[in-house]
């Protein structure tokens, strides 16, 4: 089955830095690739989204780029705000990385 | 539209019990996932089903398993409960149109499982 790995596990960036999560993905079949933003006793929600037969997308401060041929994708936060701490997930079709607790230092 | 819904929200049992969990999907999703969320593990998927058939499995033992209604609603069957099981259970549905292909998923709230 599809195996997702997740780095760095914890990140702590000053506010207005920009913060970067890298995936990596095993079966060179997927091609959904979501991010999900949980925020401390609530539920995981889509903050971005990107398909195999894409290499990046942009929503505002957020952007995911992919390369299929390395089978990595990474999450783009710039100008971090506070708002911004939680865990981050990356998922490779259903299959979800172990996580990225983001800390943002006012 | 009403969320996903997931009951019930907390659950105690004690070593070898069997426990049931229930999942109600948005009104139109026919996916739905669920997932075990552990502090050191993550986000670890156990299956998804797809008009009433299983789609995917992730790497779990027989004892969990799951099945999904003709209105989409499904449950998830804990058996011969172990303490590594205690965790939070999350469902999730999504709206696909294609057996193939993937959206995004929306959460329900989770089941809280403590075995003791």
């Amino acid at each position: 089955g599809e195996n997702v790995e997740q780095h760095p596990s914890t990140l702590s960036v000053q506010e207005g830095d920009s913060a970067v999560i890298k995936c990596t993905y095993s079966d060179s079949a997927s091609n959904y690739f979501p991010w999900y933003k949980q925020e401390l006793g609530k539920r995981p929600q889509l903050i971005i989204d990107i398909r195999s037969n894409v290499g990046e997308k942009k929503d505002q401060r957020i952007a995911v780029t992919l390369n299929k041929t390395a089978k990595h994708f990474s999450l783009h936060i710039t100008e971090t705000q506070p708002e911004d701490s939680a865990v981050y997930f990356c998922a490779a079709s259903r299959a979800f990385g172990t996580g990225t607790r983001l800390t943002i230092i006012p | 539209k009403a969320g996903v819904t997931q009951t019930p929200r907390y659950l105690i049992k004690t070593r070898g019990q069997q426990v049931t969990l229930s999942c109600s999907p948005i009104s139109g999703h026919r996916s739905v996932s669920w997932y075990q969320q552990t502090p050191g593990q993550g986000l670890q998927f156990l299956f998804e089903y797809f008009s009433e058939t299983q789609r995917n499995k992730g790497n779990f033992p027989g004892r969990f398993s799951g099945r999904q209604f003709s209105n989409s609603r499904s449950e998830m069957n804990v058996s011969t409960l172990e303490l590594g099981d205690s965790a939070l259970y999350l469902c999730a549905s999504s709206l696909i149109i294609l057996r193939s292909s993937y959206n995004e998923q929306f959460f329900g709230p989770g089941t809280r499982l403590t075995v003791l």
